[in-house]
């Protein structure tokens, strides 16, 4: 595709279910991140691919959430259990995996997720 | 803890004037980016240092890496309202593939 898309672009649930968010990244690109974003702050880095393997996981707050990527272009992230701190908004980015601070991450449109 | 404090973190200027938004940290950084946001829309990269001491302009915007690499300023010069947004500094460290992104600055235009 021309960009990065993640879906849904809304999500309303309630505490204690479950939810995916899905982002398909610009073909081609190895790389893959996701973020959350609270309003008004800078996205807060959770998960990192090089492929199919999460390569860095350490933002991941809880064992709550979890992401894969087993094809190594679509990615799924999954949260068990939402609470309520866990509105934010999920944003995804894509990049061609170029080793250093060359890499360009093209950012998708988002997931807000609420949960009530 | 933010790795990457920005200042102002809010800014309301009239059309026509020049501004700083500033990105600091006591950590170095391998290379930096600088980010502009719009509501409803994800991170769209600005511009790459990755030189301390480097400069880089973009039209009206001009960005600086600290001779340290640990801090970072974005200049525009003669705003206009299509420069409103949020403004986002983003860092990678020697080690790891993990960004940091600032607190941002929210910049408003005014006509």
């Amino acid at each position: 595709g021309a960009g990065v898309s993640q879906t849904p672009s809304n999500k309303v649930t309630e505490k204690g279910k479950y939810v995916e968010l899905r982002c398909d990244p610009i073909s081609g690109h190895t790389a893959l991140y996701w973020y959350r974003q609270s309003l008004g702050q800078g996205p807060e880095f959770l998960i990192y691919f090089q492929g199919t393997g999460a390569a860095d996981d350490s933002g991941l707050p809880n064992d709550r959430f979890f992401a894969v990527r087993p094809e190594g272009s679509v990615s799924t992230l999954k949260i068990q259990r939402t609470e309520r701190g866990d509105s934010a908004v999920y944003l995804c980015a894509s990049s061609s995996g170029l080793a250093g601070g060359q890499n360009e991450q093209f950012f998708g449109p988002g997931t807000r997720l609420t949960v009530l | 803890t933010q790795l990457l404090e920005q200042s102002p973190q809010f800014l309301s200027i009239q059309e026509g004037e020049n501004l700083t938004v500033y990105c600091n940290s006591s950590s170095v950084f391998s290379s930096l980016q600088w980010y502009r946001q719009e509501p409803g829309e994800g991170p769209v990269l600005l511009v790459t240092v990755v030189t301390g001491g480097e400069v880089k302009k973009l039209k009206r915007l001009t960005f600086q890496f600290g001779d340290a690499r640990k801090d970072s300023s974005l200049h525009i010069t003669a705003a206009q309202p299509g420069d409103t947004g949020l403004y986002l500094c983003a860092a990678l460290r020697y080690t790891g593939n993990q960004f940091y992104f600032g607190t941002g600055t929210s910049l408003t235009v005014i006509p």
